[in-house]
């Protein structure tokens, strides 16, 4: 049972590059979440889905987009990245959209 | 939105004290949870707090539900090395939203 697995684990992009963080559970938990970390800002909810084939948005949506096609998948796609996007992004997935558990984090780099 | 106070911002203490912190909203809360997170780890779920009033432990980790839904605590006894890291206070607001809101955590640091 590998839980909740994000990869790449780092990565640096330059500025106008897009790219998407993998995320992926075997634990069949419907909600899924993106949240990004920044020093002293706690984690802020980025985009959030409840099932596959539904998303919304969360606290910091603008520049990210997601698609939930299967419930052990949910991708983050980066459209243009910027300098203001260099962060520490976590994925998670619960199964009572409560309880949380939460990937080892891509530590992103924009350049 | 909501927002989530959480206090203090970290805290310096000798192994085997006791230490509380705490998280204050001006939103009621339906859910109360308590996560660490240690150096390049994501956060971890330590408690989960249901109904107010409710107090729950975990070991040496007390946490408990404000009865006013709009406040949460977590103590720790007997502090060791091992729980030096970042603890976070997370609520899911009144509603039922999937959307959890975090505290911005405070870093605990322990002497030996």
């Amino acid at each position: 049972n590998a839980g909740v697995t994000q990869t790449p684990k780092f990565q640096v992009l330059k500025t106008g590059q897009s790219m998407t963080l993998q995320c992926a559970q075997d634990m069949n938990h419907e909600y899924m979440s993106w949240y990004r970390q920044d020093p002293g800002m706690g984690l802020r909810l980025i985009h959030y889905s409840v099932g596959a084939g539904i998303t919304d948005q969360g606290e910091v949506p603008n520049g990210y987009n997601v698609s939930r096609s299967t419930t052990e998948d949910f991708p983050l796609r980066l459209l243009s990245a910027a300098p203001s996007q260099t962060s520490v992004y976590f994925c998670a997935s619960s199964a009572d959209r409560v309880g949380y558990t939460f990937g080892s984090g891509t530590r992103l780099t924009v350049v | 939105g909501q927002q989530l106070n959480q206090s203090p911002q970290s805290m310096f203490i000798q192994e085997g004290e006791d230490v509380s912190m705490n998280c204050t909203s001006s939103s009621i809360f339906n859910t109360w949870l308590w996560y660490k997170q240690e150096p390049g780890e994501g956060p971890v779920l330590l408690i989960a707090l249901y109904k107010a009033g409710e107090l729950t432990s975990n070991g040496r980790l007390t946490a408990q539900f404000g009865i006013t839904r709009k406040d949460s605590f977590l103590n720790i006894s007997a502090s060791i090395p091992s729980d030096v890291g970042i603890y976070f206070c997370a609520g899911q607001p009144q509603g039922g939203s999937e959307k959890l809101v975090f505290g911005k955590g405070m870093k605990l640091t322990v002497n030996p």
